[in-house]
């Protein structure tokens, strides 16, 4: 069964620090890795989307890198702001069947003052 | 921007009644979803559609049905509504081409008593 992993499921981190979230996945054949942030209350809103040959894909202060050989994914967010507090879900289609998506259960994370 | 929007924020209905979710879409897309997410287990996919009149069943379709008769807008129903049918509800829209990215209402919080 295709499976998408997310670590670690709660961070708390204080403004203006860096942080990691982490996205490995088993679905194959890969077509593409999409990270989302979802603010409380509210609908997942799309950050970054890479296909296979893309190894980086920054949007601001977020940037997603994929290993498509490890089937790692990984998303920086550089001097955290207040606003970046949320969850942050890590989603991956296949090739087959085309447009199915498998959702992580996603990392919640918390930015203190 | 493509907007997607949920008729209800939140509902509160009781066992047994029949519950219909509503969602439009303003950007012609061909793809329309409907989700649930609940603590620990992320989105799960109910129901998808490709086109009008079009549906096809998701992970966990078992309580529900849609209903997809104009192009912008898809439905989703709780033909008899049950406690463990309490989540919060996403709906999301996606083009038949180009980028592989969902776009979500805001959400309904369905609360079944």
């Amino acid at each position: 069964k295709n499976q998408v992993e997310q670590s670690p499921q709660s961070l708390i981190i204080l403004e203006g620090k860096n942080c990691t979230l982490q996205c490995n996945y088993t679905v194959s054949p890969f077509s593409n890795l999409r990270w989302y942030k979802q603010d409380t209350g509210r609908g997942p809103v799309s950050l970054t989307i890479m296909t296979f040959s893309e190894n980086t894909k920054s949007n601001g202060r977020y940037t997603a890198t994929l290993d498509a050989d490890t089937k790692q994914s990984s998303l920086h967010i550089t001097a955290s702001q207040l606003s970046d507090s949320a969850s942050y879900i890590c989603v991956v289609s296949g090739i087959v069947p085309p447009g199915k998506s498998t959702f992580g259960d996603g990392t919640t994370l918390t930015v203190k003052p | 921007d493509v907007k997607v929007t949920q008729s209800s924020r939140y509902l509160v209905k009781r066992t047994g009644e029949k519950v219909f979710l509503e969602c439009v879409q303003d950007m012609d897309h061909e793809n329309m979803f409907w989700y649930r997410q609940d603590p620990g287990l992320g989105l799960r996919l109910i129901y998808f559609s490709y086109d009008v009149k079009m549906k096809e069943k998701g992970d966990i379709p078992e309580g529900y049905s849609v209903s997809r008769e104009k192009k912008e807008r898809f439905s989703l129903i709780l033909e008899s509504a049950s406690t463990n049918q309490t989540s919060m509800y996403l709906c999301a829209s996606r083009a038949k081409e180009g980028k592989n990215i969902q776009y979500f209402g805001a959400g309904t919080r369905l609360s079944v008593l």
